[in-house]
């Protein structure tokens, strides 16, 4: 079956511009995690949703982030006024429940200039 | 603060033989251990977990050990294959969270 997908791919924009990110998570999965990865790094936790909730967003690294997941399913993160500090991998994870095993789409790479 | 930490880079091994990831904690309330793999390209894959209550774990080729008293936890590869080259990550939660926090990485070349 399909797993995680996400798009775009690479997105390289200029330092101000807004940017959307997407997570298709795998079909029937609950829970889905947005994680930042900076180079020769693990990843680094961002929010979390079960369902359409956002149940933690503790990792969001300033109110310039947000993420949405409206219909329980596809989910956005957005990063408003791009700073260079921003240039990461992006990676997303879908899990059936909270407590299982988590499964990662193969990330947006972002470059900010 | 690193609360996991994976000392090693990279580590080299010949075809055939063990290899051993090592990976090191500082959260004594971490309670959930995985190992998950990446290739180039692609998202981290998981490989395998074990839990507190364990020391050990084992499913196929690959072995985690888990010492609680050192905080230390190791991925037994045996015998290691060209296919297992590949990033390999060390991972953990504690209480039944959801979060995980992770180490760097070990880059793993499995030599001919």
């Amino acid at each position: 079956g399909a797993g995680v997908s996400q798009s775009p791919r690479y997105k390289v924009t200029k330092r101000g511009q807004d940017v959307a990110l997407r997570c298709d998570p795998i079909s029937g999965h609950v829970s889905l995690y947005w994680y930042r990865q900076a180079l020769g790094q693990g990843p680094e936790f961002l929010t979390y949703f079960n369902y359409e909730a956002q149940q933690d967003k503790s990792g969001l690294p300033n109110d310039r982030f947000s993420a949405e997941r409206p219909e329980g399913s596809i989910s956005t993160l957005t990063i408003q006024r791009t700073e260079q500090r921003d240039s990461a991998m992006y990676r997303c994870a879908s899990s059936l429940t909270g407590l299982e095993t988590q499964y990662f789409g193969p990330g947006t790479r972002l470059l900010v200039l | 603060d690193q609360q996991v930490k994976q000392n090693s880079p990279s580590l080299s091994v010949q075809e055939g033989r063990i290899s051993i990831l090592n990976c090191d904690y500082t959260n004594s309330m971490f309670d959930y251990f995985l190992w998950y793999k990446k290739y180039p390209a692609e998202g981290p894959t998981f490989l395998i977990s074990i839990s507190s209550i364990k020391d050990k774990n084992e499913d196929g080729r690959f072995t985690v050990f888990l010492n609680k008293s050192a905080k230390h936890l190791s991925l037994h590869i045996v015998p290691s294959q060209p296919g297992d080259s590949a990033v390999y990550f060390c991972a953990a939660s504690a209480a039944s969270n959801y979060q995980l926090i992770w180490g760097a990485g070990t880059k793993l070349i499995i030599k001919p």
